[in-house]
């Protein structure tokens, strides 16, 4: 069964500042990977999407890469703002199913 | 953007009520989901649709849930008998296929049961 844990859980930093955000998953046999973003009693926006054969992605301040092989996954946040505080979500779509599975998320906080 | 809307935002039931969930997914996408994430844990998978009907479900997703594509545009998730344990906030999503394209979501219905 697919696991997908995330850390660290919780993250504070000041503006400014460039961060990384970790994801790791227990079965490698996956479709693609997916980092939302979720604020407080709000939905989940995507962020970014890696399919299994691609190393990573970008848009704008954001970069994501994975590494199947040693299931890991991380979402680099470049020039944090403070709009950026919110809970990042990882999740994989394992290979064979057309579901996902999620991490528990981190919470980050960037202060002004 | 195309977007996932669901409704209502936020709906407060009674224990043993029926409750129906709305959502439109995004019009070209052929499969559509339902999560729900309890308060404080991990958004969790309730069940996959596709070619009107059910083609995944976990074990959350037992027979006081049923899922329903009435019309072209709608999808709905019933809840025929609430329980305290069902307060959550449940997501719909919708995606272009089973593979290689993201999930969209909708911003979610906020279930409270008193």
């Amino acid at each position: 069964k697919q696991e997908v844990t995330q850390i660290p859980a919780a993250l504070s930093v000041p503006e400014g500042e460039n961060l990384v955000l970790n994801c790791s998953f227990t079965d490698s046999a996956i479709y693609n990977l997916q980092w939302f973003r979720q604020d407080p009693g709000k939905g989940l926006t995507s962020l970014l999407l890696i399919q299994s054969s691609q190393r990573e992605q970008t848009s704008g301040r954001l970069n994501a890469s994975l590494d199947k092989s040693s299931g890991r996954s991380t979402l680099y946040i470049a020039a944090s703002q403070p709009g950026d505080s919110a809970t990042y979500l990882c999740a994989v779509r394992p290979a064979g199913y057309s579901t996902l599975t999620f991490g528990k998320g981190t919470m980050l906080l960037v202060s002004p | 953007e195309p977007e996932v809307t669901q409704t209502p935002s936020h709906q407060v039931t009674q224990m043993g009520q029926e409750v129906i969930l709305r959502c439109v997914p995004i019009s070209n996408h052929l499969y559509f989901y339902w999560y729900r994430q309890i308060l404080g844990q991990k958004v969790e998978f309730l069940v996959s649709f596709y070619n009107n009907e059910i083609s995944e479900k976990s074990e959350i997703f037992d027979d006081q849930f049923s899922v329903e594509r009435p019309d072209g545009s709608n999808f709905t998730l019933k809840i025929r008998s609430t329980k305290l344990e069902d307060s959550a906030m449940y997501f719909c999503a919708s995606s272009e296929s089973r593979e290689y394209y993201g999930y969209t979501f909708g911003s979610g219905t906020r279930l409270t049961v008193v």
